[in-house]
């Protein structure tokens, strides 16, 4: 199947400082990725949905400023969590699909969160 | 909204069948999916079904869908340890563009 990488795998991080998330689609053009926040033992929750070229359309009750998120090219997309607070720790997900293969979503490897 | 229910646990011994089975609301799916996520890991797709089909099987996994009443499974043949997981249902309804809905997750545990 087609790779998702995403990079760094785990990050720990001072409260009030940024933290960039990154996810590359390896061997495959992705017009659209998506960003989840998984919480312990939950399911994974959409945050976002990230279209190369223009703004991301956010779910309700994530707030887009502090979640900023670029789709820059068609195989990157970043997160970058913005004076992060240790209720953002968390596990992020990034999920891409090939613009050729619709059906099927691949998902990076995650990164690990934690806001000390 | 859309909702996804997953049963929470399976147990099941080496070399024995799984089963496990998931239900959405959502009647206009398009695809169906079986994700799988090891501790501290990303999800790795599993294999995927298409509305219109009843089953699909590949390899050791059978996935039957009952689209009547919205009802999905994963059957996992002589299950091995490596197969102790979480196993997410998940349910996408647009095929351009969407975002998959998950449901909790199932974590299968194989005993020796």
């Amino acid at each position: 199947g087609a790779v998702v990488s995403q990079h760094p795998s785990r990050v720990i991080c001072k409260s009030g400082t940024s933290v960039k998330i990154e996810c590359r689609s390896l061997d495959f053009q992705a017009t659209t990725m998506f960003w989840y926040r998984q919480f312990p033992k939950k399911s994974l929750m959409l945050m976002a949905t990230s279209n190369e070229g223009s703004k991301a359309t956010y779910e309700q009750g994530v707030e887009k400023d502090k979640f900023l998120i670029n789709h820059a090219s068609l195989t990157l997309s970043t997160l970058t969590v913005t004076s992060a607070h240790p209720e953002d720790s968390s596990f992020y997900i990034c999920s891409a699909r090939a613009t050729d293969r619709a059906a099927e979503a691949f998902f990076g490897q995650g990164t690990r969160l934690t806001v000390v | 909204g859309e909702d996804v229910e997953q049963s929470l646990f399976l147990s099941v011994r080496e070399g024995d069948s799984s089963v496990i089975n998931c239900t959405y609301t959502d009647s206009s799916s398009t695809y169906l999916y079986w994700y799988k996520q090891e501790p501290g890991a990303g999800l790795q797709l599993l294999t995927y079904i298409f509305s219109n089909m009843d089953m699909k099987q590949d390899q050791r996994l059978t996935v039957l869908l009952n689209k009547k009443d919205k009802h999905l499974s994963l059957r996992i043949a002589d299950t091995q340890t490596g197969d102790s997981a979480i196993y997410f249902c998940a349910d996408q309804f647009d095929q351009a563009g969407t975002a998959l809905i998950f449901g909790k997750g199932t974590t299968l545990s194989v005993s020796s």
